[in-house]
Parts: C-alpha cells; sequence; structure tokens
C-alpha cells in the first residue's frame, strides 16, 4: 500500500532563512507526489505535485520540492520563509486504487518566528 | 469560478444522533471526497464518488456513509454519533482524469459531539 511519512511534527525557522519540511514515501509503482498546505479554520490547499520529470519541482508560493528516488524522499523547499508561511503542511501521495484517493502524511506544523 | 462549498460550517450534537454534511463541489468536477480530520488521527480517507457511484471507502465504520447526486453534489451521514467523531469533515473535489489529481478542498464542517 501507499504510504508517505513526515518525521518532523513541528519545525521552527526563523523569517529570512531556508526551509525544509520533510517527507519519506513508499509506494509501489509510480510515485505520485503532492505537498499541501492547511491554515487555521481553512481547507487544505494545493501546493505542487511530482508526477514524472524533473526531480525539483517549483509550486505555489515560492515553494519547491526535490524528488530523490534513491532516498525516497519529497522534501518541501523554500530559499527564504516568511511569517505568513507558517501553516500545517501535508505530504501525500496518490493511491494506487483511483486517480482521486490521495492518502497524507500525519502533517508538519511550520512555524516562522520573526 | 466558486469554490468547493460545504454546509454547515460548525455544528453540534448529542451521543445517538445522526448528521448529515453536505458539499457541492467545483463546476465541472465529478469526483467527490471526504476526509475526516482529528489531532489525533491525522487526515483518514472516507469515501469517494464519482458519477453517483462510490469508488473507493476508507476503513470506517458503517455508521458513515455518504451519496452523490447527479448533479455530483455529495452528502455524508454519520449515524448514532459518538464522542470520538468529533472531528473536521472534509470535502474535496476534483476532475477525474488519469495520473494525478489536484484535489481543490471545502472549508470542512466541524462537528463536535457532546
Amino acid at each position: 500500500a501507499q504510504s508517505v511519512a513526515q518525521p518532523e511534527d513541528q519545525v521552527n525557522v526563523a523569517e529570512g532563512n531556508p526551509l525544509t519540511v520533510k517527507c519519506t514515501y513508499s509506494v509501489s509503482g509510480n510515485p505520485y507526489l503532492f505537498w499541501y498546505v492547511q491554515y487555521p479554520n481553512r481547507g487544505l490547499q494545493f501546493l505542487l505535485k511530482y508526477i514524472t520529470g524533473d526531480n525539483l519541482v517549483k509550486g505555489s508560493y515560492g515553494f519547491e520540492a526535490e524528488f530523490n528516488k534513491s532516498q525516497t524522499s519529497f522534501h518541501l523547499k523554500k530559499p527564504s520563509a516568511l511569517v505568513s508561511d507558517s501553516a500545517l503542511y501535508f505530504c501525500a501521495v496518490r493511491d494506487d486504487s483511483s486517480a482521486s484517493k490521495i492518502i497524507f502524511g500525519s502533517g508538519t506544523r511550520l512555524s516562522i518566528r520573526p | 469560478k466558486a469554490g468547493v462549498t460545504q454546509t454547515p460550517r460548525y455544528l453540534i450534537k448529542t451521543r445517538g444522533q445522526q448528521v448529515t454534511l453536505s458539499c457541492s463541489p467545483i463546476s465541472g468536477h465529478r469526483s467527490v471526497s471526504w476526509y475526516q480530520q482529528t489531532p489525533g488521527q491525522g487526515l483518514q480517507f472516507l469515501f469517494e464518488y464519482f458519477s453517483e457511484t462510490q469508488r473507493n471507502k476508507g476503513n470506517f465504520p458503517g455508521r458513515f456513509s455518504g451519496r452523490q447526486f447527479s448533479n455530483s453534489r455529495s452528502e455524508m451521514n454519520v449515524s448514532t454519533l459518538e464522542l470520538g467523531d468529533s472531528a473536521l469533515y472534509l470535502c474535496a473535489s476534483s476532475l477525474m482524469d488519469s495520473g494525478a489529481n489536484v484535489l481543490t478542498f471545502g472549508a470542512g464542517s466541524r462537528l463536535t459531539v457532546l
């Protein structure tokens, strides 16, 4: 079965510093990977996805993710963090039974201090 | 383009009651998925509907049910409510394409069971 793991419950970064939110995956077949963000009292918003091609995927709000097949990782990155980036981030993988069934990781709370 | 609309946004029920939650997908989206979000279990997949047919079901008891109408609107019902059903219920819609569908989420319905 497809799964993703987010090893960090919380990541704290100073504004202006680079940030990384970690994700590892376990899939059979081709990995279809996603990052979503959730702001307080809101639903999830799509940030980016990897299907195939370039290992560096660019997404919304200046975020990017690096796909690494040998390490089975899909870490989310941003060169310079903003206070407004503070939110809950979810890594996700498409289930092998349906293109619309997405399995989410446990989430990582990102806190950016001014 | 209107987003995914969920109603009601907040509701309080008592144990043993039942509840019905509604979701109106983005116009043209034919797939609707439901997720339960709790602090302890994270985001868990409930079900997915496409063209009024349930295509996938998560690992939830039979008290959780859903349906989709011909206009793609969806409802989910929880009967005989338990305290543990308190959660944020999220609906998401997507185009039923192959590959990696992007889910667009509603703001959620927050259910509190007393």
